[in-house]
């Protein structure tokens, strides 16, 4: 069974701070696909990036980065610089499969971050 | 840009009244889920549904939930007789072919519709 662990529930920073959410998954498929969905207080789910399991590369797109570690199941999100916007509520989830369609996303618990002016 | 949409954004039922949420997924798309999540909790999984068929249900989907795609834009989910633990918000989601290649098959989602069972 697949599960994704967002260990960290609440964070605060102050703006310009760098800031890291952690997310660890469990899966037994050797393909799968990783995701970041990000959820602002008006409550829809945006997308942010997905991983397959096959690309460890990292991803960096300008002030976010995400890490993906196959060694210790983590897929990491960071924010540099961080800006009172980026307050929301991010979710971190997993699919399994050749494919990311028609599959379903295994959400972790999400991490509220809260950005001070 | 293309976008997933959904009818009502929120909706106040009796307990026990039959509800209908609504969704236009993103023109193109082929596949369809809906997703719900308590208020404060992690988002779940309810159902997927692919070629008019479903293709992959969770337990929450019980015989109180069923989905329709009654033409070629809306995507429906009706829950027959409402209970207060179905007070939820409720989000769709669709994606594309992934023969289409790139991230076409990332699940978009809408933005929502908040159901209050009273």
């Amino acid at each position: 069974a697949q599960k994704v662990t967002q260990a960290q529930t609440e964070i605060s920073v102050v703006e310009k701070e760098d800031v890291t959410l952690d997310c660890v998954y469990e899966t037994r498929d050797t393909t799968y696909y990783l995701f970041w969905y990000k959820q602002p207080p008006s409550g829809e789910l945006v997308f942010l990036i997905r991983r397959n399991s096959f690309d460890e590369q990292n991803e960096i797109s300008g002030r976010y980065s995400w890490n993906f570690q196959k060694s210790t199941s983590s897929f990491n999100f960071t924010t540099t610089a961080s800006q009172v916007v980026d307050s929301a509520v991010y979710f971190c989830a997993l699919s399994e499969g050749l494919t990311g369609a028609n599959s379903k996303l295994t959400f972790g618990k999400g991490i509220t971050l809260s950005v001070r002016p | 840009e293309p976008e997933v949409t959904q009818t009502p954004s929120h909706q106040v039922t009796q307990m026990g009244q039959e509800v209908i949420l609504r969704c236009v997924p993103i023109s193109n798309h082929l596949y369809f889920y809906w997703y719900r999540q308590i208020l404060g909790q992690k988002v779940e999984f309810l159902v997927s549904f692919y070629n008019n068929e479903i293709s992959e249900k969770s337990e929450i989907f019980d015989d109180q939930f069923s989905v329709e795609r009654p033409d070629g834009s809306n995507f429906t989910l009706k829950i027959r007789s409402t209970k207060l633990e179905d007070s939820a918000m409720y989000f769709c989601a669709s994606s594309d072919n992934p023969d289409n290649g790139g991230e076409t098959d990332t699940q978009y989602f809408g933005p929502g519709t908040r159901l209050t069972v009273l």
